[in-house]
């Protein structure tokens, strides 16, 4: 249920470079997960969401990869650019009304 | 237009004062929602409303109280104000229940500051 958590709480990459943010989940019955990209002062903003009978999603510069066997879920920024620095949180959702969110990864992309 | 807009930004209010915060959707959503974001950043829901039927109301203390006197606002009023109150309150809504993917919305979040 709300066991979600982030592996990394600050990620710093170069302008141009990938980004790779984890989440790791404990409830084997989650069947969605989405990510957020949360930017200062501004309130959560999807970016991509995965259902569990998919293992990849692909959206416009960022991919979502789900790994049910370890419970684990990343999210991948291509060619990172300076907007893209904002906090990343996961969500899961196992019970139909409920989303239990990560604490959140701080991407910081270096110029 | 703002899509889910909440009231005020920021509220820096004494212990034991009460104190209410309001949201409005104009996106002709079903289900509004109130999620608490800590210190940490992490984000836990409170409630959520359903055409003004509440259906998620998660372990809150009863000094939280929402009331939606329509589909399109959801306010939270808050009674007897701690210090553990203090963090950043967001609103948000989706088309349907449980919707809370590319179907839903944030509001810009209430700064909550008790002294």
């Amino acid at each position: 249920g709300e066991n979600v958590g982030l592996h990394l709480p600050t990620l710093s990459v170069q302008e141009g470079d990938n980004s790779i943010i984890n989440c790791a989940y404990s409830n084997s019955a989650s069947d969605y997960f989405i990510w957020y990209k949360q930017e200062s002062g501004k309130g959560p903003q999807f970016i991509i969401d995965i259902r569990s009978n998919m293992d990849k999603r692909q959206g416009q510069r960022v991919t979502v990869l789900l790994n049910k066997t370890v419970k684990h879920l990343s999210l991948q920024i291509a060619a990172t650019q300076p907007g893209d620095s904002a906090v990343y949180f996961c969500a899961e959702n196992n019970n139909f009304n409920k989303f239990y969110f990560g604490s959140g990864t701080k991407l910081n992309v270096k110029p | 237009d703002t899509a889910v807009s909440q009231t005020p930004k920021y509220l820096v209010t004494q212990m034991g004062n009460d104190k209410s915060i309001k949201c409005e959707q104009n996106l002709g959503h079903d289900t509004m929602y109130w999620y608490k974001q800590d210190s940490k950043k992490f984000l836990k829901i409170m409630f959520s409303y359903n055409n003004k039927e509440l259906i998620i109301n998660e372990t809150v203390p009863n000094r939280f109280s929402p009331k939606s006197p329509d589909k399109a606002h959801l306010n939270l009023h808050i009674n007897s104000l701690e210090l553990g109150d203090s963090a950043v309150y967001f609103c948000a809504s989706s088309l349907r229940r449980g919707a809370l993917g590319v179907e839903a919305f944030f509001g810009q979040g209430t700064r909550l500051t008790v002294v």
